[in-house]
């Protein structure tokens, strides 16, 4: 089945630096990739997601970018904020459903 | 929309007793996603239902837990007799099957602590 591996596990940034997250999956037929940000004790909310079309997606300060080739993606974040902390959840969509294969999250901490 | 709504919020119970978590999904979403999420392991899938039908129970642990969706508007994941062990948040996801594009929508959760 597909495997989505996220690195960093923690990934820690000064306020306004930039901050990415980077997540591989396996299954050359998976064309969905979202993003999900959960704050502390809150549910994962969908941020940000991109279709397999598409190489680049942008919204605000945040971006996500699709390597079908190499099957990777990644989530940019610029100008971090206090309120970017949280833990961020990459997904990549499973053949012949309509299921999603969630990474194990990164914890992001935006020092002020 | 108020988006997924679960009940309750927090919960805790004695080991043994019955834990029933409730769910109820967005209008108009027909796929039902129940997942338990522990530091160790991060988010696991326990079961999905299309269409009120459960598709996939395979990440269900035991046979102490089951799920219905006896409609398209409530679902119930049941945990009896509950250990320890399974002291977890539990979330519940919608979406829109057959269109995978617009991803799932989380409830708030419930945290479940066995004692």
């Amino acid at each position: 089945g597909e495997n989505v591996e996220q690195h960093p596990s923690t990934l820690s940034v000064q306020e306004g630096d930039s901050a990415v997250i980077k997540c591989t999956y396996s299954d050359s037929a998976s064309n969905y990739f979202p993003w999900y940000k959960q704050e502390l004790g809150k549910g994962p909310q969908l941020i940000i997601d991109i279709r397999s079309n598409v190489g680049e997606k942008k919204d605000q300060r945040i971006a996500v970018t699709l390597n079908k080739t190499a099957k990777h993606f990644s989530l940019h974040i610029t100008e971090t904020q206090p309120e970017d902390s949280a833990v961020y959840f990459c997904a990549a969509s499973l053949r012949g459903n309509n299921r999603l294969a969630f990474g194990k999250g990164n914890q992001v901490v935006v020092i002020p | 929309d108020a988006g997924v709504i679960q009940s309750p919020r927090h919960e805790v119970t004695e080991m043994g007793q019955e834990v029933t978590l409730r769910c109820k999904p967005i209008s108009g979403h027909n796929s039902l996603f129940w997942y338990r999420q522990t530091m160790m392991r991060g988010l696991e899938l326990l079961i999905y239902f299309n269409n009120n039908v459960p598709i996939d129970d395979s990440g269900m642990p035991e046979d102490r837990f089951s799920a219905k969706m006896p409609n398209a508007s409530f679902s119930t994941l049941k945990i009896q007799p509950s250990e320890p062990r399974d002291s977890a948040v539990y979330f519940c996801a919608s979406s829109l099957w057959g269109d995978p594009n617009y991803g799932y929508t989380f409830g708030s959760g419930t945290r479940l602590t066995v004692v």
